[in-house]
């Protein structure tokens, strides 16, 4: 079956500076790419997601990747700010319920 | 728009005890439906899921159950709850299986 590996684990950027998470995945029919952002205590949220037919996405500050031939998809953040400080998770699809990764833990340090 | 409701909110169950934890989607129909766990500073475990009333994938063998008895309503059951079955419980829905999903406010059940 699939499998989402996600790096790193944990991240610490300054205020301002970008921080990239990257998910490489193993089955190459997946083609569905979300990302999550889960606040302490709080529900997952989709912040943004890509298909296998688009190469980039953005949304503001964030904007997501995708090389289908390497099999991996990252999430960037540019001018990070306190309030992106949370658990960010990746997860691939090819019809069947999503595979995640095991989540990467952002702080943004004022 | 749709809505997901899940209750309750918090639990605290003694080892052995009955569990039921109750999720409902509002605005939408014949949703896909999932049951994942998340154990304190973990992540997403995926329990159960569902494409239809009756329709129910384990995803990993244990003492919980799941069942959907009409068409937006899941519901997670366990006879005897272990130590281990503490974590956050969360329910989510699809329109289709490799679209968009969407969690609901979790149940954060505690065994004692």
């Amino acid at each position: 079956g699939e499998n989402v590996e996600q790096h790193p684990s944990t991240l610490s950027v300054q205020e301002g500076d970008s921080a990239v998470i990257k998910c490489t995945y193993s089955d190459s029919a997946s083609n569905y790419f979300p990302w999550y952002k889960q606040e302490l205590g709080k529900r997952p949220q989709l912040i943004i997601d890509i298909r296998s037919n688009v190469g980039e996405k953005k949304d503001q500050r964030i904007a997501v990747t995708l090389n289908k031939t390497a099999k991996h998809f990252s999430l960037h953040i540019t001018e990070t700010q306190p309030e992106d400080s949370a658990v960010y998770f990746c997860a691939a699809s090819k019809g069947t319920p999503l595979v995640f990764g095991k989540g990467t833990r952002l702080s943004v340090i004022a | 728009s749709q809505t997901i409701h899940q209750w309750p909110a918090t639990l605290v169950q003694p080892v052995g005890s009955p569990l039921s934890l109750e999720c409902t989607v509002e605005g939408t129909s014949n949703p896909n439906l999932y049951w994942y766990r998340q154990a304190a500073g973990r992540g997403l475990q995926l329990l159960f899921y569902s494409v239809g009333i009756g329709q129910i994938s384990s995803e990993v063998p244990q003492n919980l159950s799941a069942s959907r008895p009409q068409d937006r309503q899941f519901i997670l059951s366990s006879k005897k709850l272990l130590l281990s079955d503490s974590g956050f419980y969360l329910c989510a829905w699809s329109v289709r299986a490799f679209y968009e999903q969407y969690f609901g406010p979790g149940t954060r059940l505690t065994v004692t």
